[in-house]
């Protein structure tokens, strides 16, 4: 199977800006989490997306946003960029959603997204 | 708040040599995984322990889970350049969604 695919890989953005940012899970995956990482936060959960439908949300600013296909690929999308939002935004698949994981499921992650804001 | 925290935060050591990182956390877990990060690429699963199991192997990765002092170790032996990455514990905490610790950048030495 392919892995998580995320596009693009590298994006510069200036102040004021807007961003969207794609994932593709794992086929037959229908859940899709993102994270943050910045080297000052470390990795920060943003939200998860099951069945179209946002299951929990991290504690962002509502600039954050983020939809899911009925293909289950999802979107996040960035208002109004400031330069805090510079960071690797990580994607991450699984079978089922959180409240559903059993003890051995887990999460696969895809190569990130590199947001410079400027 | 961050549920688990990687000790030490910053490891040096020569080829050959073993490695163990620690992380502990705060609540009650479903399970406790071991993520790879080369360089500011993507997490690379590790691997996965229980809350009911104590030990687990996977090739040169040895992971240990004393959930009494909620404190987890990883474990890797006979380590080689290319274990040169950072590396994070992921809680898995019934139902919420995975919370990380701030990650051990271990550097091995030719």
């Amino acid at each position: 199977k392919a892995g998580v695919t995320q596009t693009p890989r590298y994006l510069i953005k200036t102040r004021g800006q807007q961003v969207t940012l794609s994932c593709s899970p794992i086929s037959g995956h229908r859940s899709v989490s993102w994270y943050q990482q910045t080297p000052g936060q470390g990795l920060q959960f943003l939200f998860e997306y099951f069945s179209e439908t946002q299951r929990n949300k991290g504690n962002f600013p509502g600039r954050f946003s983020g939809r899911q296909f009925s293909n289950s690929r999802s979107e996040m999308n960035v208002s109004t960029l400031e330069l805090g939002d510079s960071a690797l935004y990580l994607c991450a698949s699984s079978s089922v959603p959180a409240g559903g994981r059993r003890g051995t499921d887990t999460q696969y992650f895809g190569p990130g997204t590199r947001l410079t804001v400027l | 708040s961050q549920q688990g925290e990687e000790d030490p935060q910053a490891l040096s050591i020569q080829e050959g040599e073993n490695a163990t990182m620690n992380c502990s956390y705060k609540t009650s877990i479903n399970n406790l995984q071991w993520y790879r990060q080369n360089s500011g690429r993507g997490l690379v699963h590790l691997i996965l322990i229980r809350s009911n199991e104590r030990e687990k192997h996977s090739g040169r990765l040895r992971v240990t889970l004393d959930t009494s002092k909620k404190s987890s170790s990883l474990l890797i032996t006979a380590s080689r350049a290319a274990d040169t990455a950072s590396y994070f514990c992921a809680t898995d905490n019934y139902g919420q969604n995975f919370v990380f610790g701030p990650g051990t950048r271990l550097s091995v030495l030719p």
